[in-house]
């Protein structure tokens, strides 16, 4: 089946500092991803969707310019957290598919700021 | 404003007892699934339901899609303490491939 890889699972980071987590489809060719991001013992908000070879879009309410995407090949989506707060702390997921092929979720990247 | 609406939001049960999970919305959605996410991983999907009035059966999970479909309910059977977790619906927005998320349900089975 369909295997998407994110990387890493958890990260540490000081304030201000940038953090990347990365996306890979691992078997598959992935034209869009979407990134996600779940507090703890909430659910999963969708922050963006990111497309191949073009700008992401971004739901209501996300900065775009604190939570950059970069999708430049069909395997790789990566979300650049940009001068990380400890409020940005949060569980991160990707996720890869569509509506007609199904859904394969990364297994998510723990960001904890400090 | 949220909408997938879950319900309950927490439940507790002991092991063997049923419980269903209930999946609201006002829109209509042409399919939705259903989610299982176990703490720091990723949600697995456990069924997908296509058409209004659609049973499927996993086991001892029954899922269903309303008539309208506009809600879905998840019935689980004896639960197990295998099954605690966070059960999640969601459902592709309007006619894209964005795909929104439930409130969430946390299940807690009791050995």
């Amino acid at each position: 089946g369909a295997v998407v890889s994110q990387h890493p699972s958890w990260v540490i980071c000081k304030s201000g500092t940038s953090v990347k987590i990365e996306c890979r489809s691992l078997d598959f060719q992935a034209t869009t991803m979407f990134w996600y991001r779940q507090f703890p013992k909430q659910s999963l908000m969708l922050m963006a969707t990111s497309n191949e070879g073009s700008k992401a879009t971004y739901e209501q309410g996300v900065e775009k310019d604190k939570f950059l995407i970069n999708h430049a090949s069909l395997t790789l989506s990566t979300l650049t957290v940009t001068s990380a707060h400890p409020e940005d702390s949060s569980f991160y997921i990707c996720s890869a598919g569509g509506k007609n092929y199904g859904y394969t979720f990364g297994s998510g990247t723990r960001l904890t700021v400090v | 404003t949220q909408l997938l609406e879950q319900s309950p939001q927490f439940l507790s049960i002991q092991e063997g007892e049923n419980l269903t999970v209930y999946c609201n919305s006002s829109s209509v959605f042409s399919s939705l699934q259903w989610y299982r996410q176990e703490p720091g991983e990723g949600p697995v999907l456990l069924v997908t339901v296509v058409t209004g009035g659609e049973v499927k059966k996993l086991k001892r999970l029954t899922f269903q899609f309303g008539d309208a479909r506009k809600d879905s309910s998840l019935h689980i059977t004896a639960a197990q303490p295998g099954d605690t977790g966070l059960y999640l619906c969601a459902g592709p927005l309007n006619r894209s491939d964005k795909l929104i998320f439930g409130t969430g349900t946390r299940l807690q089975v009791f050995p």
